[in-house]
């Protein structure tokens, strides 16, 4: 049964930091792997989505890696601002269409 | 872009009812949705996938005849919390894919479910 896991679970950093989020799976055979983005009490936005084959993807301030083999992924989030203030979901795809979510990281960006 | 609607975002109710939570994709047919809960402080735990036209595919461990989903069109499906019990407080939310493997996942806002 894949089991993911996210390091840390919360971070709080000053405003203007670069910053690593962690995210960690047992299965490494995975369709793909996606980072999300959760304000409380709300759903889900994706961020980034890496297919297998991948290694990593970009979009703006974002960058996420993915190390298949070792079941590792990143996230990197570049010049952090206060309005990054939120969960980040890591989850990967074995099969089947649905996610296999971690528990999150918790992030706070001070101003 | 693809956008799933979920509603209500919010609800009350007493133990003994049963509540309906809609998920809608509005600009893209769905033939698989899903379904997740959340509790606080933990991550989402797939509940069961919702096929359109056929009987959804349950999580090991969610009951079927609690948890009723109806998936009628290839942009509805609905989940039925029959006679909700406070320990069914939850968020619940839905998605859905708008295209083939490796697309992204497009998620509900959520639905909050409170059991008094």
């Amino acid at each position: 049964k894949q089991e993911v896991t996210q390091i840390p679970a919360a971070l709080s950093v000053p405003e203007g930091e670069n910053l690593v989020l962690n995210c960690s799976f047992t299965d490494s055979a995975i369709y793909n792997l996606q980072w999300f983005r959760q304000d409380p009490g709300k759903g889900l936005t994706s961020l980034l989505l890496i297919q297998s084959s991948q290694r990593e993807q970009t979009s703006g301030r974002l960058n996420a890696s993915l190390d298949k083999s070792s079941g590792r992924s990143t996230l990197y989030i570049a010049a952090s601002q206060p309005g990054d203030s939120a969960t980040y979901l890591c989850a990967v795809e074995n099969s089947g269409y649905a996610l296999n979510f971690g528990k999150g990281t918790s992030l706070l960006v001070t101003p | 872009g693809a956008v799933v609607s979920q509603h209500p975002s919010r609800v009350i109710c007493k133990s003994g009812t049963s509540v309906k939570i809609e998920c809608r994709s509005l600009d893209f047919q769905a033939t698989t949705m899903f379904w997740y809960r959340q509790f606080p402080k933990q991550s989402l735990m797939l509940m069961a996938t919702s096929n359109e036209g056929s009987k959804a595919t349950y999580e090991q461990g969610v009951e079927k005849d609690k948890f009723l989903i109806n998936h009628a069109s290839l942009t509805l499906s609905t989940l039925t919390v029959t006679s909700a019990h406070p320990e069914d407080s939850s968020f619940y939310i839905c998605s859905a894919r708008q295209g083939g493997l490796n697309s992204p996942l497009h998620f509900g806002n959520g639905t909050r479910l409170t059991v008094t």
